[in-house]
């Protein structure tokens, strides 16, 4: 299995306070992705990396930020957590440009009261 | 933009075989990829196909026609572990770099006894 690894697994918070969730990988994979996933919607890309301080927007980017201080870390942020972002949030990783397959890791669990 | 279209819930029984198509409209194609989710797990890379026919690896089968942009999943000889969710997804061509997957809906597969 790829080494990818999350944090925190759960967490519940409330409306208007900031979150931050950790992605870290032991690959030395180059290009890193954020994923929401919602019943009925599949999987979501909200921000990608493709190296180091390098990021894009995916498609539902709104209220998230990233940053990528190091090859193996990929934070996520929501600045002022709303309910709407309850969700499954993935991370995760691939080698190559190019590359069609990618490796998730566990996901974060993450309520919003 | 780009949009996959698979149908949400498929129930079979043990030993039977399943068809999961995925129908996409994408402004630019590489090629369809499929992973497996089990509850509560992370989504797994299953199969790729960038040409047209089929891509056979064990039980499970990949069909791509480019030309219909229309693929389909196959699992053959169907065991209980086989009762996941399984999603397609295109790479965009579009895309400046890094390897954005959009993903479809996902369909829920259920084996019975």
């Amino acid at each position: 299995d790829a080494g990818i690894t999350q944090s925190p697994r759960h967490k519940v918070t409330e409306t208007g306070t900031p979150v931050t969730l950790r992605c870290h990988q032991t690959e030395n994979h180059r290009y890193m992705y954020w994923y929401r996933q919602d019943p009925g919607h599949g999987l979501r890309l909200i921000h990608y990396s493709y190296g180091v301080k390098d990021t894009d927007k995916g498609e539902v980017s709104d209220g998230y930020s990233v940053s990528r201080s190091k090859t193996e870390d990929f934070l996520l942020t929501l600045e002022s957590a709303t309910s709407s972002q309850t969700s499954v949030y993935f991370c995760a990783i691939s080698e190559l440009a190019g590359d069609h397959e990618q490796y998730f890791g566990p996901g974060t669990r993450l309520t919003v009261t | 933009g780009q949009s996959l279209e698979q149908p949400s819930e498929v129930t079979a029984v043990e030993g039977a075989i399943v068809q999961i198509n995925c129908t996409y409209q994408t402004s630019g194609f590489y090629g369809l990829s499929w992973y497996q989710q089990h509850d509560g797990g992370a989504p797994t890379f299953l199969s790729y196909n960038a040409l047209d026919g089929l891509e056979e690896t064990g039980r499970f089968s990949s069909f791509l026609s480019r030309s219909d942009s229309y693929g389909y999943l196959l699992l053959q000889e169907l065991q209980m572990k086989d009762s996941a969710s399984y999603f397609c997804a295109v790479r965009d061509r579009r895309a400046a770099a890094g390897n954005k997957l959009t993903f479809g809906g996902g369909t829920r597969v259920l084996v019975k006894p």
